[in-house]
């Protein structure tokens, strides 16, 4: 069961790059990172999801060092509307009764002008 | 588009009164999970089908149950809800369980218990 940390929240700026760093220390071998975006009143949304080493995408980079114990969330040159809850997610097989899917508390992302 | 619709947004109920949430998908995805997300907090899982499978967390109340009638639609019945069951709902699809599948959600419901 892969219990995850994150910061309660952060600031940026407009046109910065913020990381977001997600602990997940006990990572089960079989378990992908994904991260979703949540914004007020609506479904959270997918952003990336990733193994190992770095992925990226239109939106966002991931990185995961080679230990898999934490990954990093990289949003390049912000705006105003990446304000929102930032969810890391590590899973596996829901078909192992042991293995769940558990939100953690998710980081509150405001970006300031 | 290809989506998950949840109907209606948003639902009033008395206390004690039954109510039922219902989620449709044109994804035809495999999965379909119910997650209960209460104000300032993460959504929990609550229950998932894979196709008719249906696969209930230990710690969810007896007073949720939940119906999926075919591959499109699942529904969320509460049975007698309670102020504490006072909550967003939300719905999402997957193709598969593994963890490498993401996760589509709906825009969800809010319940208000009256």
């Amino acid at each position: 069961l892969a219990k995850t940390t994150q910061p309660i929240s952060m600031d940026s700026y407009e046109g910065q790059e913020v990381n977001i760093t997600c602990s997940h220390n006990n990572i089960a071998t079989n378990d992908y990172i994904t991260w979703y975006q949540q914004f007020p009143s609506q479904g959270p949304r997918f952003i990336i999801q990733g193994y190992k080493t770095k992925v990226t995408n239109e939106v966002a980079s991931l990185f995961i060092p080679a230990d898999r114990k934490s990954s990093t969330l990289s949003l390049p040159r912000v705006s105003l509307s990446d304000t929102a809850v930032y969810y890391c997610l590590v899973g596996g097989l829901l078909m192992n009764r042991d293995d769940k899917i558990i939100f953690g508390k998710g980081t509150r992302l405001h970006i300031l002008p | 588009d290809a989506m998950v619709i949840q109907n209606p947004r948003y639902q009033v109920t008395q206390f004690g009164k039954p109510v039922t949430l219902s989620c449709s998908q044109t994804l035809n995805h495999n999965v379909m999970y119910w997650y209960q997300q209460k104000s300032s907090q993460a959504p929990k899982l609550l229950f998932h089908y894979y196709d008719k499978d249906f696969n209930n967390e230990a710690d969810t109340p007896d007073n949720f149950q939940s119906r999926r009638p075919n591959t499109s639609f699942c529904f969320l019945d509460i049975r007698s809800p309670g102020l504490g069951d006072a909550a967003m709902y939300l719905c999402a699809t997957s193709r598969g369980r593994d963890g490498e599948y993401e996760q589509y959600f709906g825009p969800g419901t809010r319940l208000t218990v009256t």
